[in-house]
């Protein structure tokens, strides 16, 4: 088990170009969430699955932002026409599929929008 | 509204002395308690958490943490402090028996500075 595995690490791109981000979660977990983390503040929540259903859906995941876990294992967070509002941390995280458990983070994608 | 409060932004100690990092908590009910510490361009990394019981918790790299209903407050602490311990520190707070993850709530961190 090497962990919650995020790619790619830095991603640049121009205003009104889609990116698109990859987490891979650890094996065992079925619960995945999604967090951006702006520079001196905390994580702020995105969007959540468990196993291959999306859940929940935070208020700041515009109709630009998409999210899938299509078999249950990893997920991919797109955001369209980027702006540069978006420039962010975007963190992945995983756990067991119980409220104690912690959430397990990745390394995060840095998205610049130039 | 539910809430967690790190008052500190900044948090300065010298190697070797005790550190306390503050976090306290305006949720219902008894919540979960999490602290994670986050190193630069890195995600945040498990540090302990209080579910029930012990009222002190310990955790990852000689940190604990001393739950205190009274005062709402969940602070984490480290007798002696490391240079190596420099590092943004998170609280967080799951209320029980929810299964919702939007409501975990973060702190806005504290930025521990430990001076050789």
């Amino acid at each position: 088990d090497t962990g919650v595995s995020q790619n790619p690490r830095h991603k640049i791109t121009k205003r009104g170009q889609n990116v698109t981000f990859r987490c891979d979660p650890i094996s065992e977990h079925n619960r995945l969430y999604w967090y951006r983390q702006t520079l001196g503040q905390g994580p702020e929540f995105l969007t959540y699955f468990q196993n291959e259903a999306q859940l929940e859906k935070s208020r700041l995941l515009s109709d630009r932002f998409s999210a899938e876990r299509p078999k249950g294992s990893f997920s991919t967070l797109e955001i369209q026409r980027t702006e540069q509002g978006d420039s962010a941390m975007y963190l992945c995280a995983s756990s067991l599929d119980e409220s104690r458990s912690p959430l397990h983070f990745g390394n995060g994608t840095r998205l610049t929008v130039t | 509204a539910q809430s967690v409060a790190q008052p500190e932004d900044q948090v300065n100690v010298a190697e070797g002395n005790p550190l306390t990092v503050k976090c306290t908590y305006s949720v219902s009910g008894n919540p979960y308690l999490f602290w994670y510490v986050q190193y630069p361009n890195r995600g945040l990394q498990f540090l302990l958490k209080y579910i029930t019981g012990d009222n002190l918790v310990k955790g990852s790299y000689g940190f604990e943490a001393e739950f205190n209903k009274s005062q709402t407050s969940f602070h984490l602490k480290k007798p002696s402090a490391l240079v190596s311990d420099s590092a943004l520190y998170f609280c967080a707070v799951r209320p029980p028996f929810h299964s919702s993850a939007s409501k975990i709530i973060f702190g806005s961190g504290t930025r521990l500075s430990i001076r050789p």
